[in-house]
């Protein structure tokens, strides 16, 4: 069965600095999706990125990238120019393709963030 | 306007109350889904719906009832539920991504479910 962790339940950052949430993944399929996922106290889940795992090119959304070690299972989450609005919890989740049209993620523990002032 | 609205934001109940979450997409998706979310344990998928069918029940005990009427509309009906029921219930829609294969979600804002 596929896991998904995430070792730091809490991170904080100052505001314009650069932060690095990690995630860890097992699985024994080659090809697979990653994404993360950001909830803020609205409790709205919003898509951060996601990657395909057949790219080896990492996935970029303007100040958020990952770094995709597809050997190591990782998937870390970079955040640059961090702003206020980026608090949040951030999850990481994997998705089979050979679930069909089950769209069954599995999400890693979460880890929050803190953007300070 | 979010694409996924989910009502009531917040509910308190009894066990041996009855009561309905509600949730509608606006977004032309084909799949549904019902996840929750506890304070100390990673979300779970609860339900899911394609073109109105279940295809997917996650060993969900049947105090929780899914229904599914329209490919927009999504319920879930509780019934006798327990304390430990109490948590965030996400709902969320997708359609698959013809370029990438990837289903991606939507999520809604939750209902937060207190069973006392």
């Amino acid at each position: 069965a596929q896991t998904v962790t995430q070792s730091q339940p809490e991170m904080s950052v100052q505001e314009a600095e650069t932060v690095t949430l990690s995630c860890t993944y097992d699985t024994s399929e080659s090809n697979y999706y990653l994404f993360w996922y950001k909830q803020p106290p609205s409790r709205q889940m919003i898509l951060v990125i996601r990657q395909e795992a057949y790219k080896q090119q990492n996935a970029t959304e303007n100040r958020f990238s990952v770094n995709f070690q597809k050997a190591a299972k990782s998937f870390s989450l970079k955040i640059s120019d961090s702003q206020l609005g980026d608090t949040a919890m951030y999850f990481c989740a994997f998705m089979s393709p050979y679930s069909g049209n089950t769209g069954k993620l599995i999400f890693g523990q979460g880890t929050t963030l803190q953007v300070k002032p | 306007e979010t694409g996924v609205t989910q009502t009531p934001r917040h509910l308190v109940m009894g066990m041996t109350n009855k009561k309905s979450l509600k949730c509608e997409q606006h977004l032309g998706h084909n799949a549904m889904y019902w996840y929750k979310q506890s304070a100390k344990k990673p979300l779970e998928l609860m339900f899911v719906y394609n073109f109105k069918e279940q295809t997917e029940n996650n060993s969900v005990p049947s105090r929780f009832s899914p229904e599914c009427p329209n490919s927009s509309h999504l319920f879930l009906h509780l019934h006798t539920l327990q304390p430990e029921d109490s948590a965030l219930y996400l709902c969320a829609s997708s359609q698959e991504d013809s370029r990438s294969g990837a289903n991606v979600l939507t999520f809604g804002a939750g209902s937060r479910l207190t069973v006392l």
